[in-house]
């Protein structure tokens, strides 16, 4: 079965500094892969995507996310956090052989003053 | 609009009774999922339609859970006779599924909170 793994459940950051959150996923076919935020008491929102073609992805917000075949991986990163990134993002993967969407557990932003 | 609409926003049930949410896919999505997330918890999924068939419906909890879909288009979680573990937000999201379309991402809407008292 498919698999996607977030490591760190909370991430704290201060306002300014790098923001690095990891997700990897086990898959012998390179997947593709999303990266989605959810803000308080909304919905899940689409950060970026990663389907082929380049492997530096640029999203909304800054954000952008560099897949690594070779090491399963889709992290995703910020250079500069800001106040308003704080949220819960999660990271998912579909294959073009089946319908499902699968989503990591997610990881907690905390943002410092 | 041009977003997954989910209604009621926050539903209030007392234990044992029914209830119905209802979710309004992107005009020409055909796939449509129903997620639950429990409070400070990831997502869990419980069932996808294609059109109007359910291809996976392996997440449902249990069978006092059950779902539809009409028309292609919106589609309704029943939950019978809740419990409080019922308690969490459903979120709806829809999505192009077809062919070359897997790349395309999920959309969802803004969830509706359910409380069993």
């Amino acid at each position: 079965a498919q698999s996607v793994t977030q490591l760190g459940s909370h991430v704290s950051v201060s306002e300014g500094a790098l923001v690095l959150l990891r997700c990897n996923y086990s898959s012998s076919v390179p997947p593709y892969l999303f990266w989605y935020v959810q803000y308080p008491n909304q919905g899940l929102q689409l950060l970026l995507k990663y389907t082929t073609g380049a492997t530096l992805v640029k999203g909304i917000n800054g954000f952008e996310a560099e897949f690594k075949k070779s090491e399963t991986s889709f992290h995703l990163t910020k250079p500069s956090a800001h106040m308003s990134d704080a949220a819960e993002y999660f990271c998912a993967v579909r294959h073009n052989y089946g319908q499902n969407f699968v989503f990591g557990p997610g990881t907690r932003l905390s943002v410092l003053p | 609009g041009a977003g997954v609409s989910q209604s009621p926003s926050n539903k209030v049930t007392e234990k044992g009774k029914d209830v119905e949410l209802r979710c309004d896919p992107i005009s020409g999505h055909t796939a449509l999922y129903w997620y639950r997330q429990s409070l400070g918890q990831g997502l869990e999924f419980l069932i996808y339609f294609q059109g109007n068939s359910a291809p996976d419906k392996s997440g449902l909890p249990s069978d006092r859970f059950s779902a539809e879909r009409t028309g292609g288009s919106v589609s309704t979680l029943t939950i019978q006779r809740t419990q409080q573990e019922d308690s969490a937000v459903y979120l709806c999201a829809s999505s192009f599924s077809v062919g070359s379309t897997y790349n395309s991402p999920l959309h969802f809407g803004n969830g509706t909170r359910l409380t069993v008292t």
